[in-house]
């Protein structure tokens, strides 16, 4: 099984909500990832939880904040944000055993659109 | 400075035949390479891939090929069927110097089309 699920599929929000999406993986996956996808475009890494611990944050604005509850769960919370970030934001896990090959497993996406 | 590049951005061809999906990478710290499919608003999903200390991997009909020498990878789809039309990213993959993140770093893609 190499199943991640995303939550909501779609999204629709305004510059001054708070909102967020939420991701699940029960592979016993220990690093988990979001990567933002514009049209056309190859997906984006925005951050990496390795072991429960934020690890990678490419530069991200504050508007978005990441959470990882546990090692199965990964949230991202949006507030006031503008209408470039409407986009397709992907969750991924993998294995992240030190000093091995790794594959990342995607989930199907949420579709956000800011207004 | 784009570290891995997929030079045709679309690749047309008929049911039955091969699909060649070529991809270049700039970086000879990659050891890991792999193969993603997207459908639009989908999440890409994993199809194949290649560790750098082999020079082929076969799965039924995908077929990865590397020449680490040429820091060159190509996908082969045979035979090729409607169903596999859709975007195939290339990404390639190795750790970082403190050895606490494998990172994945993706081309810009190749859109696969396969006419009936």
């Amino acid at each position: 099984d190499t199943e991640v699920t995303q939550t909501p599929k779609h999204l629709v929000m305004g510059m001054t909500n708070k909102k967020s999406l939420k991701c699940e993986q029960h592979m016993g996956h220990r690093a988990m990832y979001w990567y933002k996808q514009k049209a056309k475009k190859p997906p984006e890494l925005m951050f990496v939880y390795s072991y429960e611990k934020l690890s990678i944050n490419e530069s991200v604005p504050s508007r978005f904040s990441p959470e990882c509850p546990n090692s199965s769960l990964l949230n991202l919370h949006l507030h006031a944000l503008q209408p470039e970030d409407s986009a397709l934001y992907l969750c991924a896990s993998s294995q992240a055993d030190r000093g091995r090959t790794d594959t990342q497993y995607f989930g199907p996406g949420t579709r956000l659109t800011v207004l | 400075d784009q570290q891995v590049k997929q030079n045709s951005p679309s690749l047309s061809v008929q049911e039955g035949r091969i699909s060649i999906l070529n991809c270049d990478y700039t970086n000879s710290m990659f050891d890991y390479f792999l193969w993603y499919k997207k459908y639009p608003a989908e999440g890409p999903t994993f199809l194949i891939s290649i560790s750098s200390i082999k020079d082929k991997n076969e799965d039924g009909r995908f077929t990865v090929f590397l020449n680490k020498s040429a820091k060159h990878l190509s996908l082969h789809i045979v035979p090729s069927q409607p169903g596999d039309s859709a975007v195939y990213f290339c990404a390639a993959s190795g750790w970082n110097s403190g050895g606490s993140n494998y990172k994945l770093t993706f081309g810009k893609g190749t859109l696969l089309t396969v006419n009936p």
